[in-house]
């Protein structure tokens, strides 16, 4: 089955920096989503990509979906303490099993 | 707030206990995932169920099993439990298949 890999598992940056966090899948990328978790809580859905060269921004937080690398990355700019939480991939199975997956997580914490 | 409702929020229970977790999907959502997330797993997917059918499998244990009901809510028992059961259980429910919406979740205790 799919199998979605994050990196980095973790993040530490200064406020106000740019930081990328990336998502690279075992198969081939049909759609993919991300969500942010604050710790203990519920996902939050953040974007949906699902055409190959597919980039989406919402405030300062972008997301491209690059088909052939068979990867997605999220781009944070001018990074705010209200971007700390944990950052998750999720892609459909796509074996056509309907399993929505996940990556690990990518622990962001922004200093002031 | 998601649309999904997620019961109990906490749960403390004894090890070889049963007990039963409900999810009530946003209105009109047919789709309904259940996952668990501990600390060292990682949000494991469970089972998805689609107006009432069990669609797809992960790596649910035998001790564990879930229903959706004609009114859509979905309950997930755990039966046997055991220290490791112990976990956030999440459910998410969409349309069909694609963006998911997540409930609070149920932090289970087993002591």
């Amino acid at each position: 089955s799919q199998e979605l890999e994050q990196s980095p598992q973790s993040l530490i940056v200064q406020e106000g920096k740019n930081l990328t966090i990336n998502c690279t899948s075992s198969k081939t990328l049909y759609g993919l989503y991300w969500y942010k978790q604050k710790y203990g809580e519920g996902l939050i859905f953040l974007m949906m990509l699902q055409k190959g060269g597919e980039e989406k921004s919402h405030e300062k937080i972008t997301a491209k979906l690059d088909e052939k690398k068979q990867q997605s990355s999220l781009h944070i700019t001018a990074s705010q303490p209200s971007h700390a939480g944990i950052y998750l991939c999720g892609a459909d199975d796509n074996q056509g099993a309907q399993k929505l997956v996940f990556g690990q997580g990518t622990r962001l914490t922004i200093n002031p | 707030d998601s649309g999904v409702t997620q019961t109990p929020k906490h749960l403390i229970t004894a090890t070889g206990q049963r007990v039963t977790l409900r999810c009530s999907p946003r209105s009109g959502d047919l789709s309904v995932y259940w996952y668990q997330q501990s600390l060292d797993q990682g949000l494991q997917f469970l089972i998805h169920y689609y107006n009432g059918e069990e669609r797809a499998k992960g790596n649910i244990l035998e001790r564990f099993s879930a229903q959706q009901f004609p009114d859509l809510h979905s309950e997930l028992n755990l039966s046997s439990l055991e220290l490791g059961d112990s976990a956030l259980y999440f459910c998410a429910s969409s349309v069909t298949q694609g963006r998911a919406f997540f409930g609070q979740g149920t932090r289970l205790t087993v002591v």
